[in-house]
């Protein structure tokens, strides 16, 4: 099946810098990616996707480019604000069961 | 979120007692999932529907079982509760003709002692 690996967290930044989160998957095919990011003490919520090879998807600022040559899905961020202090979660979608795997998450702590 | 209710939001129970959980949505998704969300697992697949009583297992399904009597409830049933169920548990709900994607629950706390 599908798997999803991660960078490890928290990862801690100052408000303003440069926010890079890895994703790299394995999968069968080629499926749309995902990433979804969850507040404290709530549900996931979408934050963007890609459905094909070269495809960037975006919001809030934040980007994220399917890579298939190297199956990869990097999320990043030109400014983070103390607001996108949050987990974030990379999820291929299982071509067959239209169900997406997640990856452990990666937290972010941005700081004043 | 809008469309998707899940309940009880909190729920502590004794080892050993059948528990029903509930996923309710308003907006006639074909899809549905339970996935249980654990301290360094992210989110696990426990079963999912793709229609009217059409379910299948995923990658943690052992001790749970599931039911869609109707599209718009998905009810997931732990048969006799254990401590190592004791989770958090969120439904979500996707629709084929859109993207795929999912929109989640706020999810369900549960306690087994």
């Amino acid at each position: 099946g599908d798997s999803v690996t991660q960078m490890e967290g928290p990862v801690t930044l100052s408000e303003e810098a440069f926010l890079t989160i890895n994703c790299t998957y394995t999968a069968t095919g080629y499926p749309s990616l995902f990433w979804y990011v969850q507040y404290p003490g709530e549900g996931l919520q979408l934050l963007l996707k890609a459905t094909k090879a070269d495809d960037k998807g975006s919001n809030k600022g934040f980007e994220a480019t399917y890579r298939k040559e190297t199956t990869s899905f990097h999320l990043e961020k030109g400014s983070v604000q103390v607001s996108d202090s949050a987990v974030y979660f990379c999820a291929p979608m299982d071509t067959g069961r239209r169900a997406l795997t997640f990856g452990s998450g990666t937290r972010l702590q941005v700081q004043p | 979120d809008a469309g998707i209710t899940q309940s009880p939001r909190h729920k502590v129970t004794e080892t050993g007692t059948p528990v029903t959980l509930r996923c309710h949505q308003t907006e006639n998704h074909r899809y549905m999932y339970w996935y249980r969300q654990d301290p360094g697992h992210g989110l696990r697949l426990i079963h999912y529907s793709y229609g009217v009583k059409d379910t299948d297992k995923g990658e943690v399904s052992d001790g749970y079982s599931v039911s869609r009597s109707k599209t718009e409830d998905f009810l997931l049933t732990l048969e006799s509760a254990t401590s190592s169920q004791t989770s958090v548990y969120f439904c979500a709900i996707s629709d084929p003709v859109g993207d795929y994607g999912y929109t989640f629950g706020s999810g369900t706390r549960l306690t087994v002692v």
